[in-house]
């Protein structure tokens, strides 16, 4: 079993929709837990970071954590063409030496 | 300020030489990682620093590849008698600190392409 999982997609919303991004983590010692958006060819870019349980909105960009359930998504409202990108999901885990796994990530493609 | 850069942006190498890859982290940055992706798939974690120890270098897939991090700055990854798989993108990242939430947000370089011929 992956250390965290997404769904690879793709993911296809129209423009204005809200894209909704899912991510599952099999280690409850997690504690940090990030999003990163990468376009095509270059490096992935943090886009938020959660700690808590509940949401954390930023502009467009709503991250929300579910500890209990080992569950963290990212839903983007008013989704841009400028949005199409995939997105990874990462996760810290204190008791392994402080490692950080990545997903393979889920790609979003907004139709204009 | 600046952010993580990294050199050489491409490489192409024959197979069985050695490459040199280098990360200079965002300043006052105490951790750096080294992960790799190849084409269409995730990151894989190599090796983190803090400061100029590597605690956790479980995820160097072979014992050609090496890392070290001088001065609590500028680090470099090396890979001996490349492979052919060795071919994918070297990505570098640092944050504030490795442990502790709040702090470990990491920010990626550019990356190094590496193509082994």
């Amino acid at each position: 079993q992956k250390e965290v999982e997404q769904n690879s997609g793709p993911l296809s919303v129209p423009e204005g929709a809200i894209a909704s991004l899912n991510c599952t983590y099999s280690d409850r010692g997690s504690q940090s837990f990030f999003w990163y958006r990468q376009y095509s060819g270059k490096s992935p870019e943090l886009i938020m970071s959660i700690y808590s349980n509940g949401d954390k909105e930023d502009g467009r960009f709503t991250a929300q954590l579910n500890k209990a359930s080992q569950y963290v998504s990212l839903l983007i409202r008013d989704s841009q063409p400028s949005d199409s990108a995939t997105y990874l999901c990462a996760v810290n885990v204190a008791n392994t030496g402080n490692q950080f796994y990545f997903g393979t990530g889920t790609s979003l493609t907004v139709i204009p | 300020g600046a952010g993580v850069s990294q050199s050489p942006s491409n490489k192409v190498t024959e197979k069985g030489k050695d490459v040199e890859l280098r990360c200079d982290p965002i300043s006052g940055h105490t951790a750096l990682y080294w992960y790799r992706q190849s084409l269409g798939q995730g990151l894989e974690f190599l090796i983190y620093f803090q400061g100029n120890s590597a605690p956790d270098k479980s995820g160097l897939p072979s014992d050609r590849f090496s890392a070290e991090r001088t001065g609590g700055s500028v680090s470099t990854l090396t890979i001996q008698r490349t492979q052919q798989e060795d071919s994918a993108v070297y990505l570098c990242a640092s944050s504030l600190e490795h442990r502790g939430p709040y702090r470990n947000e990491q920010y990626f370089g550019p990356g190094t392409r590496l193509t082994v011929t």
